[in-house]
């Protein structure tokens, strides 16, 4: 079993909708949890983190988690083509475990 | 804003040949890691460091890898023997004692 688990898309919505990007986990132990956007050819950017049950909102974005379900997602609302891009899940910060990444599209 | 920084940006080497990837990590972070992102795959954890010795290391991570902190701002990835295999996205990342990684912009390695 993947440790982290996303669909690898690619995700396509029009701009102005709400992007929903999902992700499960595998280790019942891990507490921290991680959104990144990644720009083709580019590093990794951090965006989002959550450690409790429940939404945390931070501008457009929101995080959800659900450790009983092992889910946590990432809600982009009035997404803009800017946003188009990739979106990795990681979890456990002392050995940052990635999902594959969801493709997002925004089109205009 | 401080950011990790990471030379040389493209590096392409012959097949068997040692490379030494180098980054320059934010200056109060303690703990250090390597990743690195094959063309088209995910990011892979390779290596962590903390106190100027690893502390996790993934199954790539073999006796053709190493890690050193030569000094107080340096932390170097050595590549002894590059495989074709090899040839990929490495980024640095470091932190600080919360939990936010922070990334450098990647050595993209190239063997040839």
């Amino acid at each position: 079993q993947k440790e982290v688990e996303q669909n690898s898309g690619p995700l396509s919505v029009p701009e102005g909708a709400i992007a929903s990007l999902n992700c499960t986990y595998s280790d019942r132990g891990s507490q921290s949890f991680f959104w990144y956007r990644q720009y083709s050819g580019k590093s990794p950017e951090l965006i989002m983190f959550i450690y409790s049950n429940g939404d945390k909102e931070d501008g457009r974005f929101t995080a959800q988690l659900n450790k009983a379900s092992q889910y946590v997602s990432l809600l982009i609302r009035d997404s803009q083509p800017s946003d188009s891009a990739t979106y990795l899940c990681a979890v456990n910060p002392q050995k940052l475990v990635f999902g594959t990444g969801t493709r997002l599209l925004v089109s205009p | 804003e401080p950011e990790v920084t990471q030379t040389p940006s493209h590096q392409v080497t012959q097949m068997g040949q040692e490379v030494i990837l180098r980054c320059v990590p934010i200056s109060n972070h303690l703990y250090f890691y390597w990743y690195r992102q094959i063309l088209g795959q995910k990011v892979e954890f390779l290596v962590s460091f903390y106190n100027n010795e690893i502390s996790e290391k993934s199954e790539i991570f073999d006796d053709q890898f190493s890690v050193e902190r030569p000094d107080g701002s340096n932390f170097t990835l050595k590549i002894r023997s590059t495989k074709l295999e090899d040839s990929a996205m490495y980024f640095c990342a470091s932190r600080s004692t919360n939990e936010k990684l922070f990334f450098g912009s990647g050595t993209q390695l190239s063997v040839l």
